[in-house]
Parts: structure tokens; sequence; C-alpha cells
């Protein structure tokens, strides 16, 4: 079965910094896709960024980027220059590429990290 | 811009009791699911529907359970006798499509379930 992995349960980090989430998955699988989602407090989740595993160059949105490592099966968040809007829940999730056995793309989620953005 | 939306936003109830949790989905999205996060612990799948039928299913939705799209817009998740172990937080999202890379599921704010 798939599994997704985050270790820290917390994090903290300046305006205008750079933090990085990590994020740890396994499967058998071959093709599949990778997703960051962010819950701010009481608001719903909305995707931030996502990887196909197939695909070796890592993916970038704006001031959000990955570092998708498919042999160690590891997949960070890197936030650069982080603004106080960025504090939120940020939760790693899998799923399963188009052809896996009639899959509806049901996501599987890590625990999430609570990212802090200190003035 | 088009968002899923979830009523109520919190629900507590005895155990036992029925509860229907409601989502409306995005308009022209055709896939639905359920999702559930018990505090401190994943974000689990439950069920996802399509074509008014469940299409997938986890070990979590048991007989107790139970989803239908009564009126073409709400997308409902029904707890038949609420367990106390039944309190989380219950997302809904939709998505234009299923499995894909450009298939956004797009999720709704949730519904905090306590059982009592």
């Amino acid at each position: 079965a798939q599994t997704v992995t985050q270790s820290q349960p917390e994090m903290s980090v300046q305006e205008a910094e750079t933090v990085t989430l990590s994020c740890t998955y396994d499967t058998s699988e071959s093709d599949y896709y990778l997703f960051w989602y962010k819950q701010p407090p009481s608001r719903q989740m909305i995707l931030v960024i996502r990887q196909e595993a197939y695909k070796q160059q890592n993916a970038t949105e704006n001031r959000f980027s990955v570092n998708f490592q498919k042999a160690a099966k590891s997949f960070s968040l890197k936030i650069s220059d982080s603004q106080l809007g960025d504090a939120a829940m940020y939760f790693c999730a899998y799923r399963v590429g188009l052809n896996y056995g009639g899959s509806q793309g049901n996501l599987i989620f890590g625990k999430g990290t609570k990212l802090s953005v200190k003035p | 811009e088009p968002e899923v939306t979830q009523t109520p936003s919190h629900q507590v109830t005895q155990m036992g009791q029925e509860v229907i949790l409601r989502c409306v989905p995005i308009s022209n999205h055709l896939y639905f699911y359920w999702y559930r996060q018990i505090l401190g612990q994943k974000v689990e799948f439950l069920v996802s529907f399509y074509n008014n039928e469940i299409s997938e299913k986890s070990e979590i939705f048991d007989d107790q359970f139970s989803v239908e799209r009564p009126d073409g817009s709400n997308f409902t998740l029904k707890i038949r006798s609420t367990k106390l172990e039944d309190s989380a937080m219950y997302f809904c999202a939709s998505s234009r499509m299923a499995a894909g890379f450009y298939n956004e599921q797009f999720f709704g704010p949730g519904t905090r379930l306590t059982v009592l």
C-alpha cells in the first residue's frame, strides 16, 4: 500500500527567508503524481504545486519549488521569500497514475506540517 | 472563482444518531470525493462518486456510511449511527475528471463532526 510521511509536525520561518518542508512516500508504482496542498486556518485546501513521477525536472510555481528525488522517494517543498500569508498547514499527497486499475484518483495524504511565519 | 462549499461547518451529535454532511461541488465537475481527518492524524480517503454511483471506497467506508447526490447539486455523506471514533473533520472535494495530472481536486472547507 502507498504511504506518505511528513516527519515535521511544525516548522517556523522568518519572513523573507526560505524554508523546506519534507515529505517521503512509499509506492511500488512507477506512474504516479505528487502534490503539495496548503490549508490556511479555517479555509479549504488549495493546490500549491504538483509533480509527475516520470518527469525529472523539478516543478516550480513562483516562490514554491520542489526537490523530487524519485529513487529516494522524497518530495520536499521549498518556499522562498516566505510571506505572512504562507502560514498554513501543508499537506503532501500522492495519487496513482491514470492507468492504474481504474482508480478514480483518490489522494493519499501525509499528516501535514504546520508552518508559522514570523514577522 | 467557483468553490466547493460544505455545511454545516461544525456538527455536534450524540453517539448513535444519524448525521448528514452536505457539500455543493463546483457546478461542472463530475467526480466527487469525501475525505476525513481525525484530529492529529492523516487526511484519509473515504469514497469517490461518479455518474451517480460509488466508484471507489476505502476500508473506512463501511455499511454505516452512504453517499448520494439527491438533486444534481448537493453531494451528501450520511453516517447512520455515529460512533465516538467518527469524530473528525470531513472534507468534500470535486474534480472535473478523475485521474490524470491536470485534473485537480478542489476541496471544501470541511465539516467538523463531534460525536458525544
